[in-house]
């Protein structure tokens, strides 16, 4: 168990629809990723938070959004869904932005959008 | 080009084979390296980690980097069934930000 809990486990969803996505990153660790994972396209960078504040952003569309709360949870929120969103969103924490520090995964949310 | 390339496999080996996994990357400027193993529906999970150039140990794994030709392995000694999954390489530069996954290796190791 990696400690970074994201829920729901599953979501699925019609087009044109709005979800959250929430992460709780391990106990200690102040930064947070959100990674998407497609069969084509691999783990894609979305956006990293530190300590609340946006420090990297990836290829997220405008569609998405991100925040991370004071008490370092975080939530992703895609609006106006395609049928191209369906994929595994990940979340990961560590405890610095950068170097060695390395990431952990939570074991993700699987949207499905109809 | 993409920043850093893995074959995507599958590799396919019998039980107590020693399995070599690869990466590439284009940019000198990464200093970080990682190695992570998921499994089906699963997150990635860390298996090891470094920035200095050489082989670092854990267990069964070593992991290996060649700075000077932009080149990491990962290397599975005495392979288990249970260690089939995906393995992805992961590469970050020294200022942080993202971490960049190559594509991942399937492997399977067989009975």
């Amino acid at each position: 168990d990696s400690g970074v809990t994201q829920t729901p486990k599953h979501l699925i969803t019609a087009t044109g629809q709005r979800v959250t996505l929430r992460c709780s990153p391990r106990s200690g660790d102040l930064s947070v990723y959100w990674y998407q994972q497609s069969l084509d396209q691999g783990l894609q960078f979305l956006i990293q938070y530190y300590n609340g504040e946006e420090r990297a952003k990836g290829n997220i569309l405008e569609r998405f959004s991100a925040q991370q709360f004071p008490d370092l949870h975080s939530e992703l929120n895609l609006s106006s869904l395609e049928l191209g969103d369906s994929a595994l969103y990940f979340c990961a924490s560590s405890v610095e932005f950068q170097g060695d520090s390395p990431l952990h995964f939570g074991n993700g949310t699987r949207l499905t959008v109809t | 080009q993409k920043e850093v390339e893995q074959d995507p496999g599958p590799l396919s080996v019998p039980e107590g084979a020693i399995v070599s996994l690869n990466c590439t990357y284009s940019n000198s400027a990464f200093q970080y390296f990682m190695w992570y193993r998921q499994y089906s529906r699963k997150g990635p999970e860390l298996l090891m980690y470094t920035y200095s150039s050489g082989n670092k140990e854990d267990g069964r794994f070593t992991a290996q980097v060649d700075k000077s030709s932009k080149y990491i392995s990962l290397f599975i000694r005495d392979s288990q069934p249970s260690d089939s999954a995906t393995y992805l390489c992961a590469i970050r530069y020294n200022q942080g930000g993202k971490l960049i996954f190559g594509q991942g290796t399937e492997l399977s190791v067989k009975p």
